[in-house]
């Protein structure tokens, strides 16, 4: 069953300090993960996105990882800021989405940055 | 540039109602879908159009029916409302189909509530 799991479902970390948020994923045939930032009573937002052949893409202060062979991703934030927390949700295209595919979404991890 | 559009932003209905969720863009995009969110769950998507006079179901399609007269413009419409559709519904558009190229833009929902 084509499947995305996100671990922690919550987390809570004091202003500047880093995280990583966990991704992983039982898609296949697997064409790109892309991570979502959604704010409370918002749509999600894209924040970066990797195909197969990538193991790494910034933006800014967020850092994804992908381990395409053991099927997971991280979400790495640095010098985290109180206008991080947010629902961090992970998004996997199966097979080719523009060829009929699909996209697997994560339940999110629900991030909460305290001053 | 407003982006996609999203009224109601909140709705309550009573079992056997009906109503339509309205969406739009302003960005000439070709792709719109409708997805629900509910709590410890991922986005699930209800229909989709890949262009003006094209929709087909996504993986909860039952219950509601969608129609694409324009490019701009993409309702969903509840038949007969049930508490079972109690959840928030987002509308998202792409350039294309395609999520590698191009990442989905969602509005900011609409909280349905059926009692």
């Amino acid at each position: 069953k084509n499947q995305v799991e996100q671990s922690p479902q919550s987390l809570i970390i004091l202003e500047g300090k880093n995280c990583t948020l966990q991704c992983n994923y039982t898609v296949s045939p697997f064409s790109n993960l892309r991570w979502y930032k959604q704010d409370t009573g918002r749509g999600p937002v894209s924040l970066t996105i990797m195909t197969f052949s990538e193991n790494t893409k910034s933006n800014g202060r967020y850092t994804a990882t992908l381990d395409a062979d053991t099927k997971q991703s991280s979400l790495h934030i640095t010098a985290s800021q109180l206008s991080d927390s947010a629902s961090y949700i992970c998004v996997v295209s199966h097979d080719f989405y523009n060829q009929g595919g699909k996209l697997i979404f994560g339940q999110g991890t629900e991030l909460s940055v305290k001053p | 540039n407003a982006g996609v559009t999203q009224t109601p932003k909140f709705q309550v209905l009573k079992t056997g109602q009906s109503m339509t969720l309205q969406c739009a863009q302003d960005m000439n995009h070709e792709y719109m879908s409708w997805y629900r969110q509910d709590p410890g769950m991922g986005l699930r998507l209800i229909h989709y159009s890949v262009g003006a006079g094209i929709t087909d179901q996504g993986e909860v399609p039952n219950g509601y029916n969608v129609s694409r007269s324009t490019t701009e413009d993409f309702p969903l419409r509840l038949l007969s409302a049930a508490p079972s559709q109690t959840s928030v519904y987002f509308c998202a558009s792409s350039y294309t189909r395609d999520q590698e190229r191009w990442p989905l833009h969602f509005g900011n929902g609409t909280r349905l509530t059926v009692t």
